[in-house]
């Protein structure tokens, strides 16, 4: 089963400091999803990317949320200017299809 | 409820019995899946059922699906200590993006 790696595993930013994390899936997928979980509640869905462009986005991703897959192997979701709700596990996903989703093991992020 | 609620929340059983777990959804899917998470870590994939499945095993695993009560279950058997984790159950409605809507999952402790 391929591998989602999620770099970096956690990272503590200040409020309103921009900052980009990273999913590099082993496999060449076409889904690429980003999913966050705040501490102690449910996985909730944030975007997802197919062709190399958004497909679907919840009411959580808005204009600070973006994501990229500038080289055709990293995906990145880049929040701009980061608030103390912001603090999360990010997970990052692909679509296996048949198998289901194959997650990341996440980043945790902490806004200070 | 939202879409893919479990109960229950929380669940202590001793090593050797079995765990069962049970989801429940309110719109139409394409699949429901099973995901297993330890404390603080990634999600990790359990089995998926399709829609026109009823049944289905994996290992120490089984899951039912009952679509006209839109139900699910997840049954461990012979439980370990290495079980004790979140189980979440996700659904996919088949949309075009595939995205999965998680619940709030159960919370399992095994006591060796």
């Amino acid at each position: 089963e391929p591998e989602v790696t999620q770099t970096p595993s956690h990272q503590v930013t200040q409020m309103g400091q921009e900052v980009i994390l990273r999913c590099v899936p082993i496999s060449n997928h076409l889904y690429f999803y980003w999913y966050r979980q705040i501490l102690g509640q449910k996985v909730e869905f944030l975007v997802s990317f197919y062709n190399n462009e958004i497909s679907e986005k919840s009411e959580i991703f808005d204009d600070q949320f973006s994501v990229e897959r500038p080289d055709g192997s990293n995906f990145t979701l880049k929040i701009r200017s980061t608030k103390l709700e912001d603090s999360a596990m990010y997970f990052c996903a692909i679509s296996t299809g048949y198998y289901g989703y194959t997650f990341g093991s996440g980043t945790r992020l902490t806004v200070v | 409820s939202q879409q893919g609620e479990e109960d229950p929340q929380a669940l202590s059983i001793q090593e050797g019995e079995n765990a069962t777990m049970n989801c429940s959804y309110k719109t139409s899917i394409n699949n429901l899946q099973w995901y297993r998470q330890n404390s603080g870590r990634g999600l990790v994939h359990l089995i998926l059922i399709r829609s026109n499945e009823r049944e289905k095993h994996s290992g120490r695993l089984r899951v039912t699906l009952d679509t006209s009560k839109k139900s699910s279950s997840l049954l461990i058997t012979a439980s370990r200590a290495a079980d004790t984790a979140s189980y979440f159950c996700a659904t996919d409605k088949g949309d075009s993006s595939y995205k999965l809507i998680f619940g709030s999952g159960t919370r399992l402790l095994v006591r060796p």
